[in-house]
This record gives structure tokens, sequence and C-alpha cells, in this order.
């Protein structure tokens, strides 16, 4: 059964503006991880942030932040203030506990980032 | 400074013809994973190396094998390439569960 949800295949978003996307995920085990990953054209995954199960607070990294909202099992990304080199395939993962840190991935979502 | 390498950045190989991909880490971490990713798909896991110990996905054609020699090196063979196999191969490495770091990955073409 898929894990994790990306319902947005694509998205159009205008430079200099904020853009959310959505990741919903399923999993019984109390202790688990989320991530976020960028991947350009090139291919390379680039790790962006990452969300543990236990954090009191939202994680952000520069432009990027991570919207947790545990009750609702939702892990969207927001990325603000966008710029052309955004544009890129984004993946949401999940790890689950003693999996050997094994990531689950989601669909992905791409973004296009319009001057 | 590359944490996780992986030669060839491009392969192409020819049907049935056997190739190796290699991957190697500068992290000292001890779990390494080997990911297959289609176009526009998400990457699928093939397998994984916790230290020595090997874990094969249920799901993994027996077509791919890997080899873990050292700590710092993995290495993916796939014995009798197919027309289907063409992907995106990704190596990531872990050593905690807050992080996984992968490589450029490599691209591989089956004539």
């Amino acid at each position: 059964a898929q894990k994790i949800t990306q319902t947005q295949p694509g998205m159009f978003v205008q430079e200099k503006e904020a853009v959310t996307l959505d990741c919903t995920y399923d999993t019984s085990d109390p202790s688990y991880g989320l991530f976020w990953y960028k991947q350009p054209s090139s291919g390379e995954m680039i790790f962006l942030i990452y969300q543990g199960s236990y954090d009191q607070q939202n994680a952000t990294e520069g432009r990027y932040s991570l919207n947790f909202q545990k009750a609702r099992k939702s892990a969207n990304l927001v990325i603000s203030a966008s710029q052309l080199g955004d544009s890129a395939m984004y993946f949401c993962a999940m790890r689950d506990l003693g999996d050997d840190y094994k990531l689950s991935f989601g669909a992905g979502t791409t973004v296009t980032v319009r001057a | 400074d590359a944490m996780v390498i992986q030669n060839p950045r491009y392969q192409v190989t020819q049907f049935g013809k056997p190739v190796t991909l290699s991957c190697s880490q500068t992290l000292n971490h001890n779990v390494m994973y080997w990911y297959q990713q289609k176009s526009s798909q998400a990457p699928k896991l093939l397998f994984h190396y916790y230290d020595k110990d090997f874990n094969n996905e249920a799901d993994t054609p027996d077509n791919f094998q890997s080899r873990r020699p050292n700590t710092s090196f993995c290495f993916l063979d796939i014995r009798s390439p197919g027309l289907g196999d063409a992907a995106m191969y990704l190596c990531a490495t872990s050593a905690t569960p807050y992080e996984q770091y992968f490589g450029p990955g490599t691209r591989l073409t089956v004539t």
C-alpha cells in the first residue's frame, strides 16, 4: 500500500511568489520522519528539509518550510520567494521506525517557475 | 566536496550484456541503498546494505545483484539488462534516521 501521497502532478508559480506542495502520509508507527527532496532535470536528488514525528516545531531551512500537521498526517512543503532555479521535481518521502532508515517516496510534483 | 560519488554518470550497454554501476562515499555511513528511477516516476528501492548485511526488496528482479566489498564502495550488477531496465540508478547513504544523501545518479541506456 502506498504510504505517501502527492496529489499535485504539476504546478506553475510566478517568480518571487510562494508555492505550497502537498504531501499526506500513512503510518501506524509513532516514530517516523518526513523528508523533502528536489530533483532538477540533471537527476540528482537534493535534500531540502526533514521533520521528525516528535518535533514540536515545524522545520525550516532558508526559503523552505514544512507545514507539519500530525493529526491530519500531512507534511506540506512551502517554498517562499520562488526563483527560476526552483523549477524541478519535488518528492516527499517518509522513513518508518526500524526499517534501516528506508524511504518511501511519493509520486512527486513538478514545479515550474515562470518569470 | 562530493560525498556520494557514482560512476559513470552515463552508461550505455547492449541488451543482455552485463553491466556494473559503482557508488562510493566519503561519509563513512553504514547504510547504503540502490534505487531505480524510471522517467517521471518516484525512486524505487532495489536493495540496501546495513553494514555487511544485504537486504533485498521482495520485488527486486533476480537480474539485479549487489556487492559491498567495504564501507566506502557499493556496486550494482545487472546480469542481463533488458530494455525495461533503462533508468536512472541512484545510490544513497545514511547513518542516522534524520538523513539520507544521494549521489548524482547513473543514467543507464540499453540498446
